[in-house]
């Protein structure tokens, strides 16, 4: 357990409201990260963050943006969300000396 | 064509036999990551190995670096073994600290 929480777990919202998942972690990592799971895909990378107000877009990240205001919190936000966006969200931190990656509950979004 | 590949993809057997899950790669790595994911959804690290093997208890992965391929054993496989074994890959990065690219994940279900 990296000390690591997701909220909301489970959020269903419709077509075209904003949705802002929260990540919050305990042990001062540096580096987070934001993926979705989609059947038929590995998880795959929206955006991350290497510490505070610096963030970088991943290989899915059009229709989502991030920010990370404090380090034990990063927010993932879909300005306008669509049913593409269905999906089940994890959030991870890199452990510093090994490199491994550590990973929150997930949440289920589902756009309607 | 994925980076990273798993086969197989779906696993069914016998509470005590020996279970091989295979992984293939196809980008330069620092690191190769097994990862398992609950029937709940959570994900949890099970190894992080560059070369040789690696051993926890009643699972070893191995991995060759120059063939680009890792194995993840399970000796003596008992139903709460049952669950998505992902690996992914580790590619180390300036900006991002790590980049990894998983796998679609191998389904295993043992039965009793």
């Amino acid at each position: 357990d990296a000390g690591i929480t997701q909220s909301p777990r489970h959020k269903v919202t419709e077509t075209g409201t904003p949705v802002t998942l929260r990540c919050h972690q305990t042990e001062n990592h540096r580096y987070m990260y934001w993926y979705r799971q989609d059947p038929g895909h590995g998880l795959r990378l929206i955006h991350y963050s290497y510490g505070v107000k610096d963030t970088d877009k991943g290989e899915v990240s059009d229709g989502y943006s991030v920010s990370r205001s404090k380090t034990e919190d990063f927010l993932l936000t879909l300005e306008s969300a669509t049913s593409s966006q269905t999906s089940v969200y994890f959030c991870a931190i890199k452990e510093g000396l090994t490199y491994e990656q550590y990973f929150g509950p997930g949440t289920r979004l589902t756009v309607t | 064509k994925n980076e990273v590949e798993q086969s197989p993809q779906n696993l069914t057997a016998q509470e005590g036999e020996f279970i091989t899950i295979n992984c293939s790669y196809s980008v330069g790595i620092s690191a190769l990551h097994w990862l398992q994911q609950h029937p709940g959804g959570g994900i949890v690290s099970l190894f992080m190995l560059s070369s040789g093997k690696k051993k926890h208890g009643r699972l070893i992965a191995t991995i060759n670096i120059q063939e680009k391929h890792s194995s993840l054993h399970i000796t003596a496989s008992h139903p709460r073994d049952s669950a998505v074994y992902i690996c992914a890959a580790l590619e180390l990065q300036e900006t991002s600290g790590s980049r990894l690219t998983f796998g679609e994940g191998t389904q295993l279900t043992v039965n009793p």
